[in-house]
């Protein structure tokens, strides 16, 4: 079945440094690529996502592009605030029978510590 | 739009109790998703709706679980004879139409089996 696999947590960095979180994927087919993210309290948000490959998906300064050849879409940003504190999850579409997305299958979660 | 609410937010119970939760999505929604999610991991898929029909359900999902959406709106979650296990978030989700899985999530329902 299908999967993703992210980079183990937690990260800690300080203000203003270089963001990395990896996430690769196993599938079949031609799925989306997400992340979504969740505040200390807060339920899960959309951070940004790619539909095919080659797309990268941007908001908020963080940017991920859907790699087919390497199977991966890696969470980027060059300079992190304390605000970006949080958890990060990387996810794939499932696709049905018919060829069109309808679940969501999530990676573990990566815990980002911003320190001042 | 009023997100996704679901209630209540937190639940204690003994083990073998039964326990239901609610979730209403988004009004317009059509798609409707319950998952759950244990501390360290990532939220895993239970079940989905569209409109008020049950089109999949995962093995997770025991006999003791059920799930039901009437009329295509809210939804409930029904565990019977809790188990230990059972302890974790459960978290609903909807979304619009079926080309976009972008899902909007609720807050969760904690629910902690002593």
């Amino acid at each position: 079945g299908n999967s993703v696999t992210q980079m183990e947590g937690p990260v800690t960095l300080s203000e203003e440094a270089f963001l990395t979180i990896n996430c690769t994927y196993t599938a079949t087919g031609y799925p989306s690529l997400f992340w979504y993210v969740q505040y200390p309290g807060e339920g899960l948000q959309l951070l940004l996502k790619a539909t095919k490959a080659d797309d990268k998906g941007s908001n908020k300064g963080f940017e991920a592009t859907y790699r087919k050849e390497t199977t991966s879409f890696h969470l980027e940003k060059g300079s992190v605030q304390v605000s970006d504190s949080a958890v990060y999850f990387c996810a794939l579409s499932d696709l049905d029978s018919g060829g069109s997305n309808y679940k969501l299958t999530f990676g573990k979660g990566t815990l980002l510590t911003v320190n001042p | 739009d009023t997100g996704v609410s679901q209630d209540p937010r937190h639940k204690i119970t003994k083990r073998g109790q039964n326990v239901t939760f609610r979730c209403d999505p988004i009004s317009e929604h059509n798609r409707l998703y319950w998952y759950r999610q244990t501390l360290g991991q990532g939220p895993e898929f239970l079940t989905y709706f569209q409109n008020e029909a049950q089109l999949e359900k995962s093995r997770l999902l025991s006999d003791r679980f059920s799930a039901e959406r009437p009329k295509g709106s809210f939804s409930t979650l029904e565990i019977q004879r809790t188990e230990q296990g059972d302890s974790a978030m459960y978290l609903c989700a909807s979304s619009l139409g079926t080309a976009s899985v972008k899902l909007f999530f609720g807050s969760g329902t904690q629910l902690s089996v002593l």
